[in-house]
């Protein structure tokens, strides 16, 4: 069965240092991992996916099948990255997503 | 164009009461998912809808819960003789094809507590 894994529930920072949300996933076929965020009373959405090599405000994530870790970065922090964010699994020929249980990031001013 | 939109935004019953829970998913949008998401637990897959196919059911927790969805547009989640356990925040979402499944976009959710 597919696990993702988010070891932190809160994650502080300050402004302007770096971060990084983890997230290892357990799975045996060939992953989709994806981020989805969430900030303060607005809707869960889509932030970025492995698949696109893309940065989204700053942020990025690489795929590393050894280490089975899809954990998103960012180099400088700011206040409005405080949010919920979500890394999520998909499996090949299946249209669900596997979430983990979300780290929250609070970024101190 | 509107959005993922769901109703009630709130519900507040007692316990041993129906609930039905609803969502308009994005006009054209042939995939329409539940998820409930509970403090400290993340999101959890319910159920999903892909156009005229069965549902993928794998998700409900118990024979409580169902859910339909009309013509391909508009879906209820009902819970049967809500316990308090199933207080928790209902979010609905949706996506365009199969090819971009994964990308959902989700409605603003309902609050349930069951009281």
């Amino acid at each position: 069965a597919q696990r993702v894994t988010q070891p932190e529930k809160l994650l502080s920072v300050f402004k302007g240092a770096p971060v990084e949300l983890k997230c290892n996933y357990s799975y045996s076929g060939s992953p989709e991992l994806f981020w989805y965020v969430q900030y303060s009373r607005q809707r869960l959405q889509l932030l970025l996916r492995h698949i696109s090599r893309e940065s989204i405000k700053g942020f990025t994530a690489d795929l590393n099948k050894g280490e089975t870790s899809f954990h998103l970065k960012k180099p400088f922090a700011q206040e409005e990255d405080s949010a919920m964010y979500y890394c999520a699994l998909g499996r090949a020929g299946s249209y669900q997503l596997t979430f983990g249980k979300g780290t929250k990031l609070s970024v101190i001013p | 164009g509107a959005g993922v939109s769901q109703s009630p935004s709130n519900k507040v019953t007692e316990k041993g009461k129906d609930v039905e829970l609803r969502c308009d998913p994005i006009s054209g949008h042939t995939a329409l998912y539940w998820y409930r998401q509970s403090l400290g637990q993340g999101l959890e897959f319910l159920i999903y809808f892909q156009g005229n196919s069965a549902p993928d059911k794998s998700g409900l927790p118990s024979d409580r819960f169902s859910a339909e969805r009309t013509g391909g547009s508009v879906s209820t989640l009902t819970i049967q003789r809500t316990q308090q356990e199933d207080s928790a925040v209902y979010l609905c979402a949706s996506s365009f094809t199969m090819a971009s499944a994964y990308e959902q976009y989700f409605g603003p959710g309902t609050r349930l507590t069951v009281t």
